[in-house]
């Protein structure tokens, strides 16, 4: 097995860009999917497949992918934003193999 | 749109089993595939496992394997997790999660509500 890494917490001022890490020595052979969850909701996907945004996700929320790090990007940070937010893979190769990151609190100061 | 709808909480006691229900409605039932997954308080995501709906594979996370069984009902367009051998470390949310990418499922695309199984004696 292996692990996805994301900082713990990251801050920023309404209106600023958040970037979000997730790091793993997997990810270049992997697709990631980001998901935000807001305190007492259920996660909803904001990226697949590294940097597509689904359908109702607004435009300020973007993905990059560069070696073993993918990145969430939120662009003019809105307080509504502030939520926890997960990378994720999936790894098909050897075995069926779903992982999460450990989850990273954003705060909109 | 797209919906999942998840049955109410349950408290179970250690060594007994729990069975979730997600109903689904907005899309092709038959065509999609259900995640599973769930969430201790103040703990991150962990995933459970899959299950095709169409063809009816399944596929448990390792950790899971002995314990849990994914069955789907296509008439009512719900799908099932039955998790046996409780202890108090299952204590979580538990979420399914649908995605129309049904051969090698990789994304949780649109989530139900959740239902929170409380394991205690």
């Amino acid at each position: 097995s292996y692990d996805l890494t994301q900082p713990p917490s990251v801050s920023v001022s309404p209106g600023q860009t958040a970037r979000i890490t997730c790091s793993g020595d997997e990810l270049p052979d992997h697709y990631a999917y980001w998901y935000q969850q807001r305190p007492g909701q259920a996660p909803v996907l904001v990226i697949y497949k590294d940097s597509q945004r689904p359908s109702g996700i607004p435009e300020r929320f973007s993905g990059s992918s560069s070696g073993t790090t993918v990145t969430l990007t939120i662009s003019g940070v809105q307080a509504e934003d502030e939520a926890d937010y997960y990378c994720q893979l999936a790894d098909y190769s050897t075995a069926t193999y779903l992982l999460f990151g450990g989850g990273t609190k954003l705060t909109v100061l | 749109q797209m919906q999942l709808v998840q049955s109410g909480p349950e408290v179970k006691k250690p060594g007994t089993s729990v069975k979730v229900s997600c109903k689904a409605s907005g899309f092709t039932f038959i065509n999609s595939a259900v995640q599973w997954a769930r969430q201790a308080r103040g703990q991150g995501l962990e995933w459970v496992g899959w299950i095709a709906v169409g063809t009816g594979v399944t596929n448990y996370a390792q950790k899971f394997q002995e314990r849990v069984t994914f069955t789907r009902d296509v008439s009512t367009s719900t799908a099932y997790m039955e998790l046996g051998s409780l202890r108090s470390e299952d204590t979580a949310i538990y979420y399914c999660a649908g995605t129309l990418e049904w051969e090698l499922p990789s994304s949780f695309d649109f989530w139900g509500q959740g239902t929170l199984v409380t394991v205690s004696s």
